[in-house]
């Protein structure tokens, strides 16, 4: 069994929907970072959240400690955000989800 | 801010040969970076963590004698990848915590992607 798990593992919407990928995990956790991997490898580090909510731009990530459980929203999506969206937790080492595959059909 | 570059973004070469990539921290130091390795549609599995000035640190299962890391400075690490055979080909990223950061906060590089013959 995996440590962190994703769901769903592939997602296709319309332009313009909201979106919600979700991360459950397994470990005890320092911070928990949401990843956006572009069709060419590159990564960008979209949030690193301990507790609450964060919010930049279109993206808002929540996570729940006693749940241990975070989403991942995405408002008025765009084709711009295909990407794959990895989940990743800290506790003594990183561990990956392996991953939620968005496309954003206009 | 927090850039990080890898160079070569792609790479062909024939089995048996050495391959070395660079990872630079471009606008600040890193204490600490990171050399991962994705397979094709998997996540990302952590190869090594090295520090400037020291010896780096190998996750189990992989061997040093075939990935050297050189942490030589605060903005550069490399990967050398010796004898490289066709199961090597993979995509290589690496990632860097800035100096007074912890661990957890990383800048990921864009990867290298290496193909063996």
């Amino acid at each position: 069994k995996n440590e962190v798990e994703q769901s769903p593992q592939n997602l296709t919407a319309q332009e313009g929907e909201f979106i919600t990928i979700n991360c459950s995990y397994s470990v005890g956790i320092s911070a928990l970072h949401w990843l956006q991997q572009h069709p060419g490898g590159g990564i960008v580090s979209l949030f690193m959240l301990s507790s609450g909510k964060k919010k930049h731009g279109r993206l808002i990530a929540t996570i729940n400690i006693q749940e241990k459980h975070s989403s991942l929203h995405i408002t008025a999506s765009h084709p711009r955000d295909s990407a794959v969206y990895i989940c990743a937790v800290t506790g003594n080492q990183f561990y990956f989800g392996t991953g939620t595959s968005l496309t954003v059909i206009p | 801010g927090a850039v990080v570059s890898q160079h070569p973004s792609w790479v062909i070469c024939k089995s048996g040969t050495s391959v070395k990539i660079e990872c630079r921290s471009l606008d600040f130091q890193a204490t600490t970076m990171f050399w991962y390795r994705q397979f094709p549609k998997q996540s990302l599995m952590l190869m090594a963590t090295s520090n400037e000035g020291s010896k780096a640190t190998y996750e189990q299962g992989v061997e040093k004698d075939k990935f050297l890391i050189n942490h030589a400075s605060l903005t550069l690490s490399t990967l050398t990848v010796t004898s490289a055979h066709p199961e090597d080909s993979s995509f290589y990223i690496c990632s860097a915590s800035p100096r007074g950061a912890t661990w957890e906060t990383q800048y990921f590089g864009p990867g290298t992607r290496l193909l063996v013959l």
